[in-house]
């Protein structure tokens, strides 16, 4: 069964550092996701992208946090400057055009020391 | 806006012992019910879906939800439970898009959580 894959599965990085999470969506759908999970907290949406562009963001998703489709498999989270607080595991997921279910990836934890 | 309230943070109970882990939402227009369970060091793993038909919605392990739109509830039931079924709950909703015949943008809103402990 096709599946959302992510790497890497957890990072350890300095506070400032850049950090880069990937993630290969399902091969035939054209909706990705990025959510994040901070430990004991609820699951929250951080940006939707679809056609080559970012389609919905919440206020989590400040100008630190970009995505990235640069080939035609891979999705990228990246975090230009790592704050503690960025600590969290975070999933990836994505959707058939027109289905309604979500997928998600096994996520990343990220741990800013 | 859309919110889900998960009603209980943890539920303990023996195993063979029926559960029932109770999701209120509210929104202003037609919703996309869902549940997903994450098992202990795991990623998120859809359990069951509401989207349109029938009330009573079937997932795998034996799991079952029933959408109460009056109530804006849906509660997921398992009528006998077993260790393997320790893990948390997520409720959690999305909002149709009425520009795309109500697909759902995939934005997805999500409870607490309830943690399912089942006890031999």
């Amino acid at each position: 069964e096709p599946e959302v894959t992510q790497t890497p599965s957890h990072q350890v990085t300095q506070m400032g550092q850049e950090v880069i999470l990937r993630c290969v969506p399902i091969s035939n759908h054209l909706y990705f996701y990025w959510y994040r999970q901070i430990l004991g907290q609820k699951v929250e949406f951080l940006v939707s992208f679809y056609n080559n562009e970012i389609s919905e963001k919440s206020e989590i998703f400040d100008d630190q946090f970009s995505v990235e489709r640069p080939d035609g498999s891979n999705f990228t989270l990246k975090i230009r400057s790592t704050k503690l607080e960025d600590s969290a595991m975070y999933f990836c997921a994505s959707k058939r055009a027109a289905g309604n279910t979500i997928y998600f990836g096994e996520g990343s934890w990220l741990t800013v020391v | 806006a859309q919110s889900v309230t998960q009603l209980d943070s943890q539920v303990p109970v023996f195993e063979e012992a029926p559960v029932e882990l109770r999701c209120n939402y509210s929104s202003s227009v037609s919703v996309y019910l869902f549940w997903y369970v994450q098992y202990p060091n795991q990623g998120l793993q859809l359990l069951l879906k509401y989207l349109s038909g029938s009330t009573l919605v079937k997932g795998i392990n034996g799991f079952e939800a029933e959408f109460n739109k009056s109530q804006t509830s849906f509660h997921l039931r398992k009528p006998s439970v077993h260790i393997s079924d320790t893990a948390e709950y997520f409720c959690a909703v999305s909002e149709g898009d009425p520009n795309a015949g109500g697909t759902s943008y995939g934005k997805l809103t999500f409870g607490q959580g309830t943690i399912l402990t089942v006890h031999p």
